[in-house]
């Protein structure tokens, strides 16, 4: 069964640092593109990050690039988001999910997600 | 860019259909076949529908389905069921520098 566990989120103030981990279980990781994708309190979706399974592509959702870092560490089925410059709008549960082997953009496998807050 | 546009709510009685619109543009929708569809409970975490465009995961009932004409897309729940009363969100990638979009969300009610 695919597994995405996702942690590292708490509160933090503005202009603050957070690196949130996702721990994925059931499936070979490596062989997979990730994504994070948030959702503030009462909100919608928003796609933040793609990383490719080699890592050797990476997008970023413009509202977060320059300031957030997407990583992955295949031998530890592992994936990372390294926020930085955290502002008020960052406010938002995230998840981590995987593109599915057969769909060129979609995902699946959602964790149930790591709450941040950024607030003084 | 701006996020895809769905309507903020629909509604249907069990047993009927519904469809759900989600609309962008040629640099998105109408660009790639690539939207999707998420089923999103309350205090649950969002559920692959459909991906690219019309193909349903392995799971998914065949009450739910995807289409797309143009710069918009549509996704169809046949045979309506109180278990189908959630926030639909569509997702298309995009040709922008910010790659993924989501629609607002559409809330679904089951009469």
């Amino acid at each position: 069964e695919v597994q995405l566990v996702e942690s590292g989120g708490g509160l933090v103030q503005p202009g603050g640092s957070l690196r949130l981990s996702c721990a994925a279980s059931g499936f070979t990781f490596s062989t997979y593109s990730m994504n994070w994708v948030r959702q503030a309190p009462g909100k919608g979706l928003e796609w933040v990050s793609y990383i490719s399974s080699s890592s050797s592509i990476i997008y970023y959702a413009d509202s977060v690039k320059g300031r957030f870092t997407i990583s992955r560490d295949n031998a530890k089925s592992s994936l990372y988001l390294q926020m930085n410059s955290l502002r008020a709008e960052d406010t938002a549960v995230y998840y981590c999910a995987r593109v599915p082997y057969n769909s060129g953009w979609s995902f699946e496998g959602w964790g149930q997600g790591t709450l941040v807050t950024v607030s003084s | 860019q701006s996020a895809l546009t769905q309507p903020a709510s629909v509604s249907g009685s069990p047993g009927q259909s519904i469809t759900i619109s989600c609309t962008g543009t040629s640099s998105d929708v109408g660009a790639y076949n690539y939207v999707s569809w998420y089923q999103q409970h309350p205090g649950k975490a969002p559920k692959l529908m459909i991906y690219d465009v019309s193909n349903r995961p392995s799971g998914v009932s065949n009450r739910f389905s995807g289409s797309k004409s143009g710069n918009t897309a549509s996704l169809t729940i046949s045979g309506l069921q109180a278990e189908d009363e959630a926030d639909y969100y569509c997702s298309s990638y995009t040709s922008s520098s910010t790659r993924g979009l989501f629609g607002g969300g559409t809330k679904l009610t089951v009469l």
